[in-house]
């Protein structure tokens, strides 16, 4: 199964963009890029996923390297709230999930 | 919001007990999942099903056993817990879409004395 690689922790300021990367340079062409991400005491959630083309909904933007290898899931405005530990996951095409151990994301105020 | 329910929250039994965490669902979903994370690690499938009378055992190796009788109802047990057993239990549903979200419970931290 393909995995992914990402940094630890991350920090940033409130009110400013995030950048969160993502290594997955052994993916294949079938694998969706799903991101999730689990506040404290809480089971993850849900944030975006894409397959080639680049994502936009209401919580973040995915986006996608031509040659698939990486990805960045950008957070466009974070807030105090948006502190949680992002992963990001390989979805192969038997449905399962291979979870890393994700960064950690501090949001200083 | 998730309609997906996990009780208990939290649970601390001695060894040697029997105890069975509850996962429901409302939405409809054919698979579930368990996964098991311990602090600061990352989450392990340990059981997932496709739909009424499925069950099948994830990439992690567990004592617990599970069962899915009904489409929203995927119940796990541990017949006899131990300290080793300690860990927070994660379940998940997810549409028949293939690139289908997963809908995660709040979680059931356990603790075996």
């Amino acid at each position: 199964d393909a995995k992914t690689t990402q940094p630890n922790s991350m920090e940033s300021n409130e009110e400013e963009p995030v950048h969160l990367p993502c290594n997955h340079s052994t993916i294949s062409g079938t694998d969706y890029i799903h991101w999730y991400r689990q506040l404290p005491s809480q089971g993850p959630e849900y944030v975006i996923h894409g397959l080639t083309s680049n994502v936009n909904n209401r919580m973040a933007s995915l986006a996608i390297a031509e040659d698939r290898k990486s990805s960045t899931l950008i957070l466009h405005r974070a807030t105090l709230r948006d502190a949680a530990v992002y992963y990001c996951i390989l979805r192969a095409s038997n449905y399962q999930l291979i979870w890393g151990a994700g960064t950690k994301l501090i949001i200083k105020p | 919001e998730a309609d997906i329910y996990q009780t208990p929250r939290y649970l601390v039994i001695g060894t040697g007990k029997k105890i069975t965490l509850e996962c429901s669902q409302t939405m409809g979903h054919d698979k579930m999942y368990w996964y098991q994370q311990d602090p600061g690690m990352e989450l392990h499938l340990i059981h997932y099903s496709y739909g009424v009378n499925s069950t099948e055992k994830g990439d992690l190796s567990s004592e617990s056993t599970v069962s899915r009788i009904r489409t929203e109802h995927f119940p796990l047990t541990l017949e006899s817990a131990r300290p080793s057993h300690t860990s927070q239990y994660l379940c998940a549903s997810s549409d028949g879409r293939s690139t289908g979200e997963l809908f995660f419970g709040e979680g059931s931290r356990l603790t075996v004395l």
